[in-house]
């Protein structure tokens, strides 16, 4: 991805709550997205963030600051299914959805 | 309507020889987008429609890569003289648009292209 950062791969236990963090660095920024996506599948939209503050959508959460460029999307109670890529992508200014290059989340038991 | 769709699914060529890919998007959404997705890595962005225009084609990754969307509905990616490096998963999406963009991306599942 374009100036956009997020870890690699993660791993939690079925149950506990999980943080993915993202940072990205661009001007003109319109609102940061988070999609997730299984093996071999298209990713799938989970969340939206153009203000700062917390945006809640049941056991997901996502967190953006402008100032920092920075965001996260939160875990909660994690299950088997929530194994998966997890992709960060803002808009900048006339730019389509430009993608970080994802964290891999394994859930264990 | 039952989302994006994208056909084929998996296409096996040859170097060399061309490929075309086809994405019918959801279809009250005026905008249609192509990514190509490798190994471990996010989708990069390649060419965007709005309806029938094509709005950014600076990103497509060489001249052999072109898209059409000729009544703006559905879209084709036609790739020429395929090489190894073309071997990716091609994605679709599409969305709602007017001038800027803030609407999500709704994705197809993708075409994946293997060249031997």
């Amino acid at each position: 991805g374009q100036n956009i950062d997020q870890p690699t791969e993660m791993t939690a236990t079925e149950g506990a709550i999980v943080q993915i963090n993202c940072t990205y660095q661009t001007s003109g920024f319109n609102g940061l997205f988070w999609y997730q996506q299984h093996a071999g599948e298209a990713p799938t939209f989970l969340s939206y963030n153009v203000l700062d503050g917390l945006e809640e959508k049941g056991r997901f959460s996502s967190f953006l600051s402008r100032s920092k460029g920075y965001s996260y999307l939160l875990l909660k109670e994690l299950q088997m299914k929530d194994s998966a890529s997890y992709l960060c992508a803002y808009y900048s200014g006339n730019t389509p959805l430009v993608f970080g290059k994802g964290t891999r989340l394994s859930v264990i038991a | 309507d039952t989302g994006v769709s994208q056909d084929p699914r998996h296409k096996i060529t040859k170097r060399g020889q061309n490929v075309t890919f086809r994405c019918d998007p959801i279809s009250e959404h005026n905008r249609l987008y192509w990514y190509r997705q490798t190994l471990g890595q996010g989708p990069e962005f390649l060419t965007y429609f709005q309806n029938e225009a094509q709005l950014e084609k600076s990103r497509l990754l060489s001249d052999r890569f072109s898209a059409e969307r000729p009544k703006g509905s559905f879209s084709t990616l036609e790739i020429q003289r395929t090489e190894q490096g073309d071997s990716a998963m091609y994605l679709c999406a599409s969305s709602l648009g007017a001038e800027a963009f803030n609407s999500p991306l709704h994705f197809g599942n993708g075409t994946r292209l293997t060249v031997t």
